[in-house]
């Protein structure tokens, strides 16, 4: 199975400032057919199911603002909260699609 | 919107079973590669497994602490999603979530709590 190691475990930043969360895999995720990097983002709330931020590593679900951006490739992804609002504060899990079984992250904890 | 409300949790003993439903609404339920990802007490996302759809072959896949033990299956004329939890653990315990995707989980229910404990 793949490995999704995510660091920090958890982070705190400011309002309005920039937030970073890595997410490094233990194999590539990089299908080279048709170059696309097997990784989607997920933020979970507290109290809430997870819901799908990014996926393709980089394409933004429908209605996620764009302060929220993923980047990366082959193995080391990032995921940048640009501005944080206070409706980011949540659990962060990056999770791998490109082989069975889909694996996740451990999350990463935003807080402000 | 698409809904997906899960039903059937609660408190069972190890060795016993328990049967989750999932009901998906405004959603083309045929269509989708179905999953059921749980979240034990605190922790973290675990996939538990998925079903295809019906084109391509309704197969199923099972994470390898739940294979030989849940059996996941699909009602399309009622777009019902179920799993069957047999010889049940405490390492079992968590809120178990239906979701629409088989890699990507696009769309989340709420989640039903599985307790297992004597």
């Amino acid at each position: 199975d793949i490995v999704m190691t995510q660091s920090p475990d958890s982070v705190a930043v400011s309002l309005g400032d920039r937030a970073t969360i890595n997410c490094k895999s233990s194999q590539s995720v990089l299908y080279s057919s048709n170059n696309k990097d097997y990784l989607a983002w997920y933020q979970q709330k507290p109290g809430q199911p997870p819901k799908l931020i990014i996926y393709w590593a980089s394409i933004r679900e429908s209605g996620v603002p764009d302060r929220f951006s993923g980047s990366g490739s082959g193995t080391d992804f990032t995921l940048t909260v640009s501005s944080l609002q206070a409706e980011d504060v949540a659990i962060y899990y990056c999770q791998q699609y490109y082989s069975t079984p889909p694996t996740f992250g451990q999350g990463t904890k935003l807080e402000i | 919107e698409v809904q997906l409300v899960e039903s059937g949790g609660g408190l069972v003993k190890p060795g016993g079973s328990l049967r989750l439903s999932c009901a998906v609404s405004e959603f083309t339920f045929s269509h989708a590669y179905m999953s059921w990802v749980r979240q034990a007490p605190g922790k973290g996302l675990e996939w538990v497994g998925r079903i295809k759809n019906k084109v391509d072959g309704g197969t199923t896949d099972y994470a390898a602490p739940v294979k030989g033990r849940f059996t996941i299956s699909r009602d399309d004329s009622k777009n019902m999603l179920y799993m069957e939890m047999n010889s049940l653990k405490t390492e079992d315990t968590a809120v178990y979530y239906c979701t629409v995707g088989g890699s990507v989980m696009e769309y989340w229910g709420q989640g039903t709590l599985v307790t297992v404990s004597s």
